[in-house]
């Protein structure tokens, strides 16, 4: 199984509301991430965990929270966010600590704050 | 810090011609690159990474790429394209984390555009 799940696949949420994004993998990858894709740009990295631990924030403003509650598992939680931080959200996970090793990614949340 | 430029970030290309996205790589140590599709509204898909222990690498779907290093270049190139091929290809460079893990980072991306 190389499959990371992300849910839900799409997100309408209004400016006060609270939500979370959903991503497992059954790899036994101790490394989990995730991105956030605006359209017709690259992904950018916003959190890195290793071994259920924060290892990267990239500068993420606080109405973003992630959570690792254990090795298969990452959240993303959501809250009083801005019509601009609508875009598509991923997920992905990797080996730990290996070099060369690649990223599988999920089909991603596409999120809409109205 | 790693970089990596993707010198077009549109190609047409004709269904059953060769296919060639450019990339081009920084770094001061010898690198970890990827090349990931990304078809309309989906996830990434890994198509091939260089590992050092060969410079010609081999992927899916009849995709290769060649590490150069005297020309910093990573690009990727297929025989034959297919209409399928039509997608985003994104040439990525890893650096390793020391709290764990490894950090993408993404050149802007290549659209590909495959016409009868």
């Amino acid at each position: 199984d190389t499959e990371v799940t992300q849910t839900p696949k799409h997100l309408v949420m209004g400016m006060t509301n609270k939500k979370s994004l959903k991503c497992e993998q059954h790899m036994g990858h101790r490394a989990m991430y995730w991105y956030k894709q605006k359209a017709k740009k690259p992904p950018e990295l916003m959190f890195v965990y290793s071994y259920e631990k924060l290892s990267i924030n990239e500068s993420v403003p606080s109405r973003f929270s992630p959570e690792c509650p254990n090795s298969s598992l990452l959240n993303l939680h959501l809250h009083a966010l801005q019509p601009e931080d609508s875009a598509l959200y991923l997920c992905a996970s990797s080996q730990v600590p290996q070099k060369n090793t690649e990223a599988f990614f999920g089909q991603g949340t596409r999120l809409t704050v109205v | 810090a790693q970089s990596v430029t993707q010198l077009d970030s549109h190609v047409s290309v004709s269904e059953g011609t060769p296919v060639l996205l450019r990339c081009n790589y920084s770094s001061s140590y010898s690198p970890s690159l990827f090349w990931y599709v990304q078809h309309p509204n989906k996830g990434l898909q890994l198509l091939l990474k260089y590992t050092s222990a060969a410079t010609l690498v081999k992927g899916i779907n009849g995709f290769e790429a060649e590490f150069k290093k005297s020309e910093t270049s990573f690009h990727l190139t297929k025989p034959s394209a297919h209409m399928s091929d039509a997608a985003e290809y994104f040439c990525v460079v890893s650096d390793r984390l020391t709290g764990g893990g490894n950090k993408l980072t993404f050149g802007t991306g290549t659209q590909l555009k495959v016409e009868l």
